[in-house]
């Protein structure tokens, strides 16, 4: 199946620092991107859809000026997470739609998530 | 609105013994219905899915799922479970009117097989 990469996939930063995290699809296009939070055993919150050279929509409740999201590029979004405090820990997961493969028909991939820890 | 359902947060199911993971879902227009698998601090995995044509999708590590329009369900199931089939699992849904592909996912059902 494709693949959806996401790096780095353990970061540690102090409060009130930023920290960049990326996608890449690396065997298809995406012009759809999605960032998704997870906290432990818990379903995955949609943040923000990502959409190639547009700006980012973000869920309801979601500060886009914490979360900065860019999608420069058909096979990269990046998420940011600024002036990350303790509570912004959590497990971000990335995912992106082939839309240009046939044989993936509608099917969404997801990255590997990252583990992000303030402290 | 669009949500689905996952009643049980857990299953246990003994290694050998057959396993269904229930989902229900409810959506304005006809679904796209998704089974993805999460181990342990990694990402999501996907399973199978139902787009259209036979109701009974076949997907990936011998698993399996039935589509139910009438009783608007999608349950996953297994005839004979491993251990290594422990692990976090989602059902989700979207629409053609999903912006992009946008997934709406159940609450997620832990998977235990026991040997």
């Amino acid at each position: 199946g494709a693949v959806v990469s996401q790096h780095p996939s353990w970061v540690i930063c102090k409060s009130g620092t930023s920290v960049k995290i990326e996608c890449r699809s690396l065997d298809f296009q995406a012009t759809t991107m999605f960032w998704y939070r997870q906290f432990p055993k818990q379903s995955l919150m949609l943040m923000a859809t990502s959409n190639e050279g547009s700006k980012a929509t973000y869920e309801q409740g979601v500060e886009k000026d914490k979360f900065l999201i860019n999608h420069a590029s058909l096979t990269l979004s990046t998420l940011t997470v600024t002036s990350a405090h303790p509570e912004d820990s959590s497990f971000y997961i990335c995912s992106a739609r082939d839309r240009t493969g046939a044989s993936s028909g509608n099917t969404i991939y997801f990255g590997e998530g990252s583990w992000l820890t303030v402290v | 609105a669009q949500s689905v359902a996952q009643p049980e947060d857990q299953v246990n199911v003994a290694e050998g013994n057959p396993l269904t993971v229930k989902c229900t879902y409810s959506v304005s227009g006809n679904p796209y219905l998704f089974w993805y698998v999460q181990y342990p601090n990694r990402g999501l995995q996907f399973l199978l899915k139902y787009i259209t044509g036979d109701n009974l999708v076949k997907g990936s590590y011998g698993f399996e799922a039935e589509f139910n329009k009438s009783q608007t369900s999608f349950h996953l199931k297994k005839p004979s479970a491993l251990v290594s089939d422990s692990a976090l699992y989602f059902c989700a849904v979207r629409t053609i009117y999903n912006q992009g592909g946008k997934l709406i996912f159940g609450q997620g059902t832990e998977l235990s097989v026991k040997p």
